[in-house]
């Protein structure tokens, strides 16, 4: 089965500075790659996803790169604000497929001080 | 918001109880997924349901098991609880095989 790797644990960064997470993956199906944030206490929340046909997707500071030779997938969050502070999950998943679901890995501490 | 909703919100069992845990999914949405997530860790798949029937599971034993309902809603039984099923549970839904999952905010549970 599938097997996601995520680092650093724990990242903290001067507001402004830029911010990259990342993640590799086992199972050469997966061929779709979220990025999750969750507040203390709170649901996490879809904040990017890029799938196996796309090498880079861009949504304003939010950045997200796949390599699938090397299965790894990145999170660039660039002019980082206090309010980015969260923990990131990313994920992966052989979408399209019946009975898959996101694997998620161990979580990203990000913490932004102004 | 997602439009997926999970009740109760925190929940004390003793060890040896059981629990339900409900769901009720964004209208339309017939996939739905359960994970669990011990402090400091990533959601864990347990098990998913489309149209009422189970299509997947993860490495949870037997004890864990659900039920999906007509109107979009589902249920996560959890029997004789140990200490380590303590955790958040997140139910997220989806339509189809669609990529994008909504999830709900989830139910703490604590088994003492």
């Amino acid at each position: 089965g599938e097997n996601v790797e995520q680092h650093p644990s724990t990242l903290s960064v001067q507001e402004g500075d830029s911010a990259v997470i990342k993640c590799t993956y086992s199972d050469s199906a997966s061929n779709y790659f979220p990025w999750y944030k969750q507040e203390l206490g709170k649901r996490p929340q879809l904040i990017i996803d890029i799938r196996s046909n796309v090498g880079e997707k861009k949504d304003q500071r939010i950045a997200v790169t796949l390599n699938k030779t090397a299965k790894h997938f990145s999170l660039h969050i660039t002019e980082t604000q206090p309010e980015d502070s969260a923990v990131y999950f990313c994920a992966a998943t052989p979408a399209n497929q019946a009975g898959t679901a996101l694997i998620f890995g161990k979580g990203t501490t990000l913490s932004v001080s102004s | 918001e997602t439009g997926v909703t999970q009740s109760p919100t925190h929940l004390i069992k003793t060890r040896g109880q059981q629990v339900t845990l409900r769901c009720s999914s964004q209208s339309g949405h017939n996939t739905v997924s359960w994970y669990q997530q011990a402090l400091g860790q990533g959601p864990q798949f347990i098990f998913q349901y489309y149209r009422e029937e189970e299509n997947g599971r993860g490495n949870f034993p037997p004890r864990f098991s659900g039920l999906q309902f007509p109107n979009y809603s589902s249920e996560l039984n959890v029997n004789a609880l140990e200490l380590d099923d303590s955790a958040l549970y997140l139910c997220a839904s989806r339509l189809g095989a669609q990529e994008q999952q909504y999830f709900g905010p989830g139910t703490r549970l604590t088994v003492t």
